[in-house]
């Protein structure tokens, strides 16, 4: 059982342009939602992340858009940069009680073209 | 200074074989993981340590067994090694429990031939 759901599976975006990846959540008791970047060869880095009281949090060209009642939330890179090509993925997890695991979704590929 | 560091990096082997991976932070956490990042890149826990003590066992085979001799340190040792096990292993570490973020090592590539 999947239980964070991540899309697309890749994405090819021009330099400039905005890159956006969606995840779904089923558990209910998930209160902090992380996104990690993984660059090939590397582990995952924390981009940014964001608590289930806030519908938006913004660090730099990355923004999480957060939907409680949908149980949604995605990833928005505006003026993505070549820099920016890596694999990408959402996770979810409870600050209490659920022991700091992460449950990742499936990942994105991205690649930003010239 | 690197904050969290695997050895080795890349770990070829025959099935059946007893094989270890060591993980060591520098960062002065409390909870240590074992994650298991498959070809498909699907991450997940394998386990999860929090002042030496076991604390989460994602229903990993008993041939995988997790050794933390001190906060700093979580060894992975698995027997009998099987093809299904080639995969890539990280560690990661956080501040402990209530603190979420996590910062994982490089990797150990296995690939059990």
């Amino acid at each position: 059982q999947q239980q964070v759901k991540q899309s697309p599976q890749s994405l090819i975006v021009q330099k400039g342009g905005i890159s956006i990846i969606n995840c779904a959540y089923e558990n209910t008791a998930f209160d902090y939602f992380p996104w990690y970047q993984q660059f090939p060869g590397k582990g995952p880095a924390l981009l940014i992340a964001i608590r289930p009281d806030v519908s938006e949090k913004k660090e730099g060209r990355f923004t999480i858009s957060f939907n409680k009642s949908a149980k949604q939330f995605s990833l928005h890179i505006m003026d993505s940069q070549p820099g920016d090509s890596a694999t990408y993925f959402c996770a979810a997890s409870r600050i209490t009680g659920g022991g700091n695991k992460l449950t990742f979704g499936t990942g994105t590929q991205l690649k930003v073209e010239l | 200074d690197t904050a969290v560091s695997q050895t080795p990096k890349y770990l070829v082997t025959q099935m059946g074989n007893d094989k270890s991976i060591k993980c060591e932070q520098n960062l002065g956490h409390d909870t240590m993981y074992w994650y298991k990042q498959d070809s498909k890149k699907f991450l997940k826990i394998m386990f999860s340590y929090n002042n030496k003590e076991l604390i989460i066992n994602e229903t990993v085979p008993n041939r995988f067994s997790p050794k933390s001799p001190d906060k700093a340190h979580l060894n992975l040792h698995i027997n009998s090694l099987e093809l299904g096990d080639s995969a890539v292993y990280f560690c990661a570490s956080s501040k402990g429990q209530g603190y979420t973020e996590a910062f994982f090592g490089q990797g150990t590539r296995l690939t059990v031939v």
